[in-house]
């Protein structure tokens, strides 16, 4: 399977830990976006990659988040001291420089439950 | 932040019977307007990418029309069937990177 995978699929965590997921982006694509989604909304930009670059971090995302692409491949999102409220899907996606009109190719998620 | 509204928020539908539902999205600046279906434990699957007023798109039993003047999108559904069940969400890039969602529509076909 050459799309864009995500692991872990399911997180449950007590509120007060770290969490760390990884994404793993089409491997021509040099693009890599975080979304997150919560229950009864679209998913909502979180940051973007330009290879191993970070561009652009939403507002969303809080100083308990960081993210990072070493060597422009895979991404990991990190969250410390997770709150209830971090409970969501993460989503990721990544596109080609010559894009489609910024068509982005998703991966399933991971969902994070924070007790 | 871009106001993209979709509605209804969710629809059942009888298998075989055919339906649509709305994408509205602020008229001004339009790049390009993005449908995707997300069955569960699945990836968003790219639908359409639609870029030019009176766009038509189609790929199999669904379809979608663009108004760019008055911000709105249609996607259709012809002849439901099961494996349609799946929440169809739209997303507008502004730019060449961002894409801003919809909170989607959640199909449910009945057997």
């Amino acid at each position: 399977d050459t799309g864009v995978s995500q692991d872990p699929r399911h997180k449950i965590t007590k509120r007060g830990q770290n969490v760390t997921f990884r994404c793993d982006p089409i491997s021509e694509h040099n693009r890599l976006y975080w979304y997150r989604q919560t229950l009864g909304q679209g998913p909502e930009f979180l940051t973007y990659f330009q290879n191993e670059a970070q561009l652009e971090k939403s507002r969303l995302l809080s100083d308990r988040f960081s993210a990072e692409r070493p060597k422009g491949s895979f991404s990991t999102l990190e969250i410390q001291r997770t709150e209830q409220g971090d409970s969501a899907m993460y989503l990721c996606a990544s596109s080609p420089r010559l894009d489609s009109y910024n068509e982005q190719f998703f991966g399933p998620g991971t969902r994070l439950t924070v007790l | 932040i871009l106001n993209v509204e979709q509605s209804p928020q969710s629809l059942h539908v009888q298998e075989g019977d055919s339906t649509n539902f709305t994408c509205s999205f602020p008229s001004s600046n339009f790049y390009a307007l993005h449908w995707y279906r997300w069955e569960t434990a699945k990836s968003p699957e790219a639908l359409f990418v639609m870029t030019l007023n009176g766009d038509e798109k189609k790929k199999g039993r669904i379809s979608a029309t663009l108004n760019t003047k008055e911000g709105y999108s249609y996607l259709y559904i012809k002849g439901s069937q099961p494996e349609d069940s799946a929440t169809y969400l739209c997303a507008l890039t502004p730019n060449d990177y961002k894409l801003s969602f919809g909170a989607g529509t959640t199909v449910t076909v009945r057997a």
